[in-house]
């Protein structure tokens, strides 16, 4: 089983500054198969970025993911309001798929 | 546009059984693989099951083998989760997640609210 941990577990950021959020995977994941999703309070998740660093349709170009291997970053370049969330990386390469444990990002 | 319209969620006592149902529509639902994500309450996300798009091939989290049935019915456009000797710790929201043509969970349903409780 491929175990993801997020860091930090809360980014307290004002809006308009920089988030950058981290997913380390405990084996190596194809890019290909290495999403973020961001969840709401009462909602559900809402695909970001797929294979690594593909933006999802209608996600804003604030939002941009990299890397490969063991090490993921999602970033965000200027914090919206409506960006204060939960943010989870995922793989779905192999089963299990797994989560991270999500990185909660909210107003300082 | 995508819909997935989750029911059957509610409270059941511990070892009793429960069905959830997925209804989909403003895709072809035949053409796709489904999933099961649960969340319980103030925690994160975890896969519970996949089943593929013609419901030959179907892999589950080692917690819910057993006693966890995902199924479908394409002609009714429906996923299900049958869900057999249920626990407290099977206690979550249940979401269903449609599988994009690359393989990620593209789009979600709001959820059921299933609450294993004596």
């Amino acid at each position: 089983e491929i175990v993801l941990t997020q860091s930090p577990g809360t980014l307290s950021l004002s809006p308009g500054e920089r988030a950058t959020l981290s997913c380390r995977a405990s084996q190596s994941v194809a890019s290909s198969y290495l999403v973020w999703y961001q969840q709401k309070p009462g909602q559900a998740p809402r695909l970001l970025i797929f294979g690594a660093s593909s933006r999802a349709p209608g996600i804003p170009d604030r939002f941009s993911g990299s890397g490969s291997g063991t090490d993921f970053t999602l970033t965000i370049s200027r914090l919206e309001p409506e960006d204060f969330a939960v943010y989870y990386c995922h793989h779905y390469g192999s089963s299990p798929l797994t989560f991270g444990g999500g990185t909660k990002v909210e107003i300082k | 546009q995508v819909q997935l319209v989750e029911s059957g969620g509610g409270v059941v006592q511990p070892g009793r059984s429960l069905r959830l149902s997925c209804a989909a529509s403003g895709f072809t639902f035949s053409n796709y693989g489904m999933h099961w994500v649960r969340q319980a309450p103030g925690k994160g996300l975890e896969w519970v099951a996949v089943i593929s798009h013609d419901g030959s091939n179907k892999f589950y989290v080692d917690s819910v083998k057993g006693r966890f049935s995902i199924s479908r019915d394409n002609a009714n456009r429906t996923l299900y989760l049958q869900m057999y000797s249920l626990r407290a710790e099977d206690t979550a929201m249940y979401y269903c997640a449609k599988t994009a043509g690359r393989g990620h969970l593209d789009y979600w349903g709001q959820g059921a609210l299933v609450t294993v409780s004596s």
